[in-house]
């Protein structure tokens, strides 16, 4: 089945640590995003990719960085600069990118809760 | 004043109510409008597209009112399943990199 694979469900980080969240996904999608998620706020945008090779920051794109070396993958890592890093992350991916097609959807992983010991 | 507006709820109503979400946007540039739905710490799944006219999909309806810069969710004989949070989505096409927004969502329960 084709689908967006985020892992790990569940990851812990210690202060001055950097982690890494995974992302994978096997629908041939050129476009892929992070995105976080606070309690009762909405999606906010940290980083995405129209293409393999490029990114482009979000909104919220301190404390944070990626790479697409590889269209299935978009690994997101949360740095130490990043100092209110606890929050749900969804990874999404779409065809294309919202730019280029008016009603492109997107397709989400199921998230990875990060906190902080 | 932020791009998208969604009232957080939350809606408690009855099975078999019909409940209405509004959202507006402050950006005239949108082209495309979603609903998302978003079960508690699960991934948002779409609902619906909104389309200029108006779209039904069984119990729900979407409409937009682009004068206004609002949609609106509409669901129907609300069911014990429909509690969730639903997420409003704006697309700007303003620049060459497109952008998607969600209002930070509506939180409804509908009990027995």
């Amino acid at each position: 089945d084709g689908g967006i694979t985020q892992s790990p469900k569940y990851l812990f980080r210690k202060e001055g640590q950097n982690v890494t969240l995974s992302c994978e996904q096997n629908l041939n999608h050129d476009a892929m995003y992070w995105y976080r998620q606070d309690p009762g706020q909405g999606l906010r945008l940290i980083y995405y990719s129209q293409i393999v090779n490029d990114f482009q920051k979000g909104d919220i794109a301190e404390g944070y960085s990626v790479s697409r070396e590889k269209k299935e993958s978009f690994p997101l890592t949360v740095t130490s600069a990043q100092k209110n890093p606890t929050a749900f992350y969804l990874c999404a991916s779409s065809m294309s990118s919202p730019a280029l097609v008016t009603n492109e959807k997107l397709f989400f992983g199921s998230g990875t809760q990060l906190s902080v010991l | 004043r932020k791009e998208v507006e969604q009232d957080p709820g939350p809606f408690n109503v009855p099975e078999g109510a019909t409940v209405a979400f509004n959202c507006t946007y402050s950006n005239s540039a949108s082209q495309s409008f979603f609903w998302y739905r978003q079960d508690c710490r699960k991934e948002p799944k779409l609902l619906m597209s909104v389309y200029s006219s108006g779209n039904e999909d069984g119990r729900f309806t979407a409409q937009l009112n682009r004068a206004s810069q609002y949609i609106s969710l509409l669901i129907r004989d609300s069911k014990l399943s429909d509690s969730a949070t639903y997420l409003c989505v704006v697309n700007y096409r303003g620049s060459t990199l497109g952008r998607l927004y969600f209002g930070r969502g509506t939180q409804l329960t509908v009990w027995p």
